[in-house]
């Protein structure tokens, strides 16, 4: 059954570095996105992706977040300088249409010490 | 704006039993429903929609009920495992997932 990858499962990183985390969604898959769950929390939007652009985006997307689809098959979250509280799990998501059922990936463990 | 919300935070019952999960919402503008599940440490998990132009709509182990007069769904799972310990989450056609229905599961 296809399914939504994410690497790493668990990054590690200082405060103010950069990080990069990584998506392969579904292939047949045009809509893409982005979730973060601080621990204890509720899983939150971040933004949505489609046709190589942003559709929608949170308040918690500011200007130290970013989207790419560098390729054909990845989809990107970048961090630019990371801060204590970006420590979350961040969930990628896929959908076929922008209305239908998203199928989410198991998660990358972001930890900023 | 569309609000769908679940009655209980923690729900135990015992293996073998029907679990029943309800949830209601307050905005008829949704078009469809959807339940996800999240076990720990596991992103969330599709488990069955249902659009608001039906009443009940079956999957394996699980049947959701749509009371538009209420405003009331339900997430029925026949013969609960301990495999169905989770969070689970009632959705509109927008994902905004609440703290949603801890399930657990007395062997």
């Amino acid at each position: 059954e296809p399914e939504v990858t994410q690497t790493p499962s668990h990054q590690v990183t200082q405060m103010g570095q950069e990080v990069i985390l990584r998506c392969v969604p579904i292939s047949n898959h045009l809509y893409f996105y982005w979730y973060r769950q601080i621990l204890g929390q509720k899983v939150e939007f971040l933004v949505s992706f489609y046709n190589n652009e942003i559709s929608e985006k949170s308040e918690i997307f500011d200007d130290q977040f970013s989207v790419e689809r560098p390729d054909g098959s990845n989809f990107t979250l970048k961090i630019r300088s990371t801060k204590l509280e970006d420590s979350a799990m961040y969930f990628c998501a896929s959908s076929q249409g922008g209305g239908n059922i998203q199928y989410f990936g198991a998660g990358t463990r972001l930890s900023v010490l | 704006g569309e609000s769908v919300g679940l009655h209980l935070p923690t729900l135990s019952v015992q293996e073998g039993d029907n679990s029943i999960i309800n949830c209601a919402y307050s905005n008829s503008a949704s078009d469809y429903f959807i339940w996800y599940k999240q076990e720990s440490g596991k992103g969330p998990q599709f488990i069955i929609d249902i659009r608001s132009n039906m009443d009940k709509r079956q999957g394996q182990r699980v049947t959701v009920l749509l009371n538009k007069t209420v405003k009331h769904l339900s997430l029925q799972i026949a013969a609960t495992q301990p495999g169905d310990s989770a969070v689970y989450f009632c959705l509109g056609g927008k994902l905004i997932f609440g703290q949603g229905t801890e399930l657990s599961v007395k062997p």
